[in-house]
């Protein structure tokens, strides 16, 4: 069945690092792909999307790019900040599912200053 | 930011007693949905409405039943609620099929 499969955490990282989160998808179809962030207390953001292979979506120093040979869609951001400390959700929907976005389980990100 | 509330933000509420939350729109999208946030499984799909009146289950619509007489509102109920059912529910939107999904705030509800 559909499923997104993304790195456990707590992420625990200083302040400047890079970061990566792994995210890899099964699903029936062509998604189209998703990050979206948790800051603690509030609901969930969009954080970048793309929809076809080779898309690189971006936003806020984040970067993922869609690679359809391996199903991953990997988050990357270059220099962290204590502001990114949140929980980062991979997900994936597909319109023949009648648009329902399917998650991975999260990844906790603390950034220590 | 999306218009998107939801009603109540924290609830809690008696085993066996309803509960219906309620979740409005002012972006006049056409799909909403329903999900709910547990520890160790991200956010699952309860129900979704593709317009007025049309709505489909999900994967985990055991005990909720949900209603949408209007494009703006989209309503959940918990028939007699359980245990099992204490969550954080999520409200979201979508303009079309394969866009992307915009959150509401959340409903903490505590089912003792």
């Amino acid at each position: 069945g559909n499923s997104v499969t993304q790195m456990e955490g707590p992420v625990t990282l200083s302040e400047e690092a890079f970061l990566t989160i792994n995210c890899t998808y099964t699903a029936t179809g062509y998604p189209s792909l998703f990050w979206y962030v948790q800051y603690p207390g509030e609901g969930l953001q969009l954080l970048l999307k793309a929809t076809k292979a080779d898309d690189k979506g971006s936003n806020k120093g984040f970067e993922a790019t869609y690679r359809k040979e391996t199903t991953s869609f990997h988050l990357e951001k270059g220099s962290v900040q204590v502001s990114d400390s949140a929980v980062y959700f991979c997900a994936f929907n597909l319109k023949a599912a009648g648009n329902k976005l399917t998650f991975g389980g999260g990844t906790r990100v603390l950034v220590k200053p | 930011d999306a218009g998107i509330t939801q009603s109540p933000r924290h609830k809690v509420t008696e085993t066996g007693t309803p509960v219906t939350l309620r979740c409005h729109q002012t972006e006049n999208h056409r799909y909403m949905y329903w999900y709910r946030q547990d520890p160790g499984h991200g956010l699952r799909l309860i129900h979704y409405s593709y317009g007025v009146k049309d709505t489909d289950k999900g994967e985990v619509s055991d005990g909720y039943s949900v209603s949408r007489s209007k494009t703006e509102d989209f309503l959940l109920t918990l028939e007699s609620a359980t245990s099992s059912q204490t969550s954080v529910y999520f409200c979201a939107i979508s303009e079309d099929r394969g866009g992307e999904q915009y959150f509401g705030p959340g409903t903490r509800l505590t089912v003792t």
